[in-house]
């Protein structure tokens, strides 16, 4: 069964260096998103991907963040300079036309 | 904008007692909601999901919801706990479209022996 993957598993970082998580979508996906989940705390929304554009975004999706999708199969988010609240579980997300979105398995982000 | 509440942070049961866990949905729409399952330092399963179809939905690993609009829940059960459901679960909910996900804060399911 076909599932969203994500790379690294585990990433460690000093603060204010820039740090890329990527995923790879389902193929035949078109919506991408990227959720963060702090220790402890409840899954928030980052961002949305539609068309090659951001479809929405949340407060904490500030300009220390961007989104790209560089070929046909990788969405990446990219944190310019991290900070210490930027330790967390980022997951990716991707659905096709209806409703469920499908989450990869997560990348944990620890910044010291 | 949507939203769900989750009661209960924490519940506890016996090995082969009923679980039930708690969702109420916030929604202007008619909402598609969600149960996730999130076992120890792993990602998000989709357990179950309502679109609209049948109001009870039957998912994964013997858990069912049942959407009831009236009350504005969704409600996760299992008839008999199994150890192996020892697990956070995370009622969401969406209106469809790009919409994003809103997640509760989540319950921690105990299966005591």
């Amino acid at each position: 069964e076909p599932e969203v993957t994500q790379t690294p598993s585990h990433q460690v970082t000093q603060m204010g260096q820039e740090v890329i998580l990527r995923c790879v979508p389902i193929s035949n996906h078109l919506y991408f998103y990227w959720y963060r989940q702090i220790l402890g705390q409840k899954v928030e929304f980052l961002v949305s991907f539609y068309n090659n554009e951001i479809s929405e975004k949340s407060e904490i999706f500030d300009d220390q963040f961007s989104v790209e999708r560089p070929d046909g199969s990788n969405f990446t988010l990219k944190i310019r300079s991290t900070k210490l609240e930027d330790s967390a579980m980022y997951f990716c997300a991707s659905r096709e036309h209806q409703e469920t979105q499908y989450f990869g398995p997560g990348t944990r982000l620890l910044v010291l | 904008a949507q939203s769900v509440t989750q009661l209960g942070s924490h519940v506890s049961v016996s090995e082969g007692a009923l679980v039930l866990l708690r969702c109420n949905y916030s929604s202007s729409v008619p909402p598609y909601l969600f149960w996730y399952v999130q076992y120890p330092n792993q990602g998000l399963q989709l357990l179950l999901k309502y679109t609209s179809a049948a109001t009870l939905v039957k998912g994964i690993n013997g858990f069912e919801a049942e959407f009831k609009k009236s009350e504005t829940s969704f409600h996760l059960t299992k008839p008999s706990a199994h150890m192996s459901d020892a697990a956070e679960y995370f009622c969401a909910v969406t209106l469809g479209g790009y919409q994003k996900v809103t997640f509760g804060t989540g319950t921690k399911l105990q299966v005591i022996p």
